[in-house]
Parts: C-alpha cells; structure tokens; sequence
C-alpha cells in the first residue's frame, strides 16, 4: 500500500521553512526518506523507527507519529541545494523489509 | 570506493527479446532491491533479498524475475519484454541492521 505524501510539489524562496507529509492507512514499523535531485539516483536522509520519534541532521530533521501513522520531514532555512524530489518509504509491522515509496513532493528553492 | 553498479545504463530493446540487467554492490549488504521509477508513480519496489538464495516480491512483480546466488550480485531479467516495462530501473542494497539504501545510477530501458 503505498504511502500518501503532500504536496506533490512546493517552491521556496532562499531561507524559508517547509514541511513534506507522508501518512499510511497500516501500521508502520519504520518511515524512510531520500532525496532525488534531476537525473540522479535517489540519496538517504534518514530513517524513523516506530516508538515515536524525531531525527535530524542539519537543518532537516523529520518526526514519526505513531498512533497517526504519519511522517513528516521539516526543512529549515532552505538552501540552494535542498531542491528535489522528495521521497518517504515506509515498512509496514510485519512487512520484512518490504519498502514502499510514495510517489514523492518536488521541492523547488529559488534564490 | 563503495557503490552499486548497474548495466547496462541505457538500453533500447524489442518486445520479446530476452534482456538481464545487473546489479553488483562491494559492500557486503545482506539486503538487495529492485525498483522501477516512472513520472508521477515514485518508485515502486519490483523485487528484494535478504540474503542468498532468499527472494520476494515487491509490489509490481509481474513480468520479472531476478536471482541471488551470490551475496554480491543481483541481476534482474526480463524474459519477454514489453513496452509497458519501459522504466527507469533503480538496483540497491542495504545492511539489514541499518536499513539505509544505497542506489545504483539507473538504467533506462526502452521497450519498442
């Protein structure tokens, strides 16, 4: 079942703040999020294990609601180089390692 | 330099005609995974391993196959290949312990 992510796409100024979601209808064991930027292959940001917790590094950090099954990731003072494609896979409880990935939020930052 | 190699990266091919592509990783990962990506769908998981000889489908499983005899090598096969399998394919791996994926560069496959 694959997660829902909003947006599908968001454009930034340098500087400002966004917040990408991604909930599940099943109960999720782990919520993984990538970036993709044009042409790439997508690159691990991080990972969310299920108990309810926040993770970040930088200025993006991302936070795992159990009981709502949601996921959100949270960019801070955005950068140039933060553009892309967002992606959150998560693991349903029980799933083994099973992934699935939303269909992803671009993120444009303009100057 | 730890990385997951793909080939070939481009491929243009008929309906019909058998193709594999490969997937190698130097990293030692227990866990193996194909996906294919396509605009607006994300990338949806084709197959994945958890170890030699152990594999399983993923969500869109049809029309493919794949083999773990070594831990290091993952090939995916097309046996009759048809052009709604034209995809960009994604191969990676990951530690079982540590979750974090590692992608190969792609293949982009067309399927006349």
């Amino acid at each position: 079942q694959q997660p829902v992510q909003s947006p599908q796409a968001v454009i930034l100024r340098e500087g400002e703040d966004a917040v990408i979601n991604c909930s599940s209808s099943k109960a999720l064991y782990s919520v993984h999020w990538y970036r993709q930027k044009h042409g790439e292959a997508p690159v691990f940001l991080m990972i969310l294990l299920k108990g309810g917790e926040q993770k970040g590094h930088d200025k993006i950090s991302a936070s795992f609601n159990e009981k709502k099954q949601q996921s959100s990731l949270y960019l801070t003072a955005s950068q140039l180089s933060y553009s892309g494609t967002y992606f959150c896979g998560t693991e349903l409880s029980g799933s083994a390692r099973q992934l699935t990935f939303g269909s992803g939020t671009q993120l444009t930052v303009l100057p | 330099e730890a990385q997951v190699t793909q080939n070939p990266r481009y491929l243009i091919t008929v309906t019909g005609k058998k193709l594999t592509v490969t997937c190698s990783q130097n990293m030692n990962h227990e866990y193996m995974s194909w996906y294919r990506q396509d605009p607006g769908l994300g990338l949806r998981q084709i197959y994945y391993s958890m170890n030699v000889e152990v594999t399983d489908k993923g969500d869109v499983p049809e029309g493919y196959k794949v083999s773990r005899k070594e831990k290091r090598n993952f090939p995916l096969i097309l046996e009759s290949p048809s052009p709604n399998q034209t995809s960009l394919y994604f191969c990676a791996s990951s530690k079982l312990a540590t979750g974090e994926l590692f992608f190969g560069e792609g293949s982009r496959l067309t399927v006349l």
